[in-house]
């Protein structure tokens, strides 16, 4: 079985800060993991993912993501964040074996002016 | 370009109706999913198909049905009998299954049950 823990509901923060946010997971078997964003009325788009190799992850939109295999966890960041990058954030883990994810409860970033 | 897409956007039903929420891929993915999402709530999966005519029930399948008589299709049957079927319902395929596990997501239905 696995399991995916998102510390946050939700994080404000003001425009060009800085941003972490934070995903733990359990897993008996290896992983791969997934962050995806979510506009509001919207379905879930692929932000990264760390499928093996290097444990930092890039993908769109200026964000990244840092396997760590010894603490579980994979957190987003974004060094300067626009107002554009409100959306909720869903951290995901699936195992190796098979197609089906688990998915976290979701963290809403709100950026303020 | 290829995706999901999930018809209609809003549905309105009375309650005691039966309704069916419609999700198309044309991907070529051998896996279709079913998720529904509360406000404040993860996604929680509702059915799920790694192959043409065979599916599985997911962690919240009580009140629904589905069926796979394609690969491109799996619709959604919200039957009287799901107590609180008001509810933010995605629809999302993967390729088979041992690959990447990376699932792609329709724009979702929302269906308000009175």
């Amino acid at each position: 079985a696995q399991s995916v823990t998102q510390l946050d509901s939700q994080v404000p923060v003001f425009e060009e800060a800085p941003v972490e946010l934070r995903c733990n997971y359990s897993s008996s078997v290896s992983v791969y993991l997934f962050w995806y964003v979510q506009y509001p009325n919207q379905g879930l788009q692929l932000l990264l993912k760390y499928l093996s190799g290097s444990t930092l992850v890039k993908g769109i939109n200026g964000f990244e993501a840092e396997f760590n295999k010894s603490q579980t966890s994979f957190h987003l960041r974004k060094p300067s964040v626009h107002i554009s990058d409100t959306a909720g954030y869903v951290c995901a883990v699936s195992n190796t074996n098979a197609g089906k994810s688990t998915f976290g409860d979701g963290t809403t970033l709100t950026v303020k002016p | 370009d290829g995706g999901i897409t999930q018809s209609p956007k809003y549905l309105f039903r009375k309650e005691g109706q039966n309704v069916t929420l419609s999700c198309e891929q044309n991907l070529n993915h051998d896996a279709m999913y079913w998720y529904r999402q509360d406000p404040g709530q993860g996604l929680r999966l509702i059915y799920y198909s790694q192959i043409v005519n065979d599916f599985q029930k997911g962690d919240i399948a009580e009140g629904y049905s589905v069926s796979r008589e394609k690969k491109e299709s799996f619709p959604l049957t919200v039957t009287s009998a799901q107590k609180n079927p008001t509810a933010f319902y995605l629809c999302a395929s993967s390729m088979e299954p041992g690959t990447t596990g990376e699932q792609y997501f329709g724009p979702g239905t929302r269906l308000t049950v009175t």
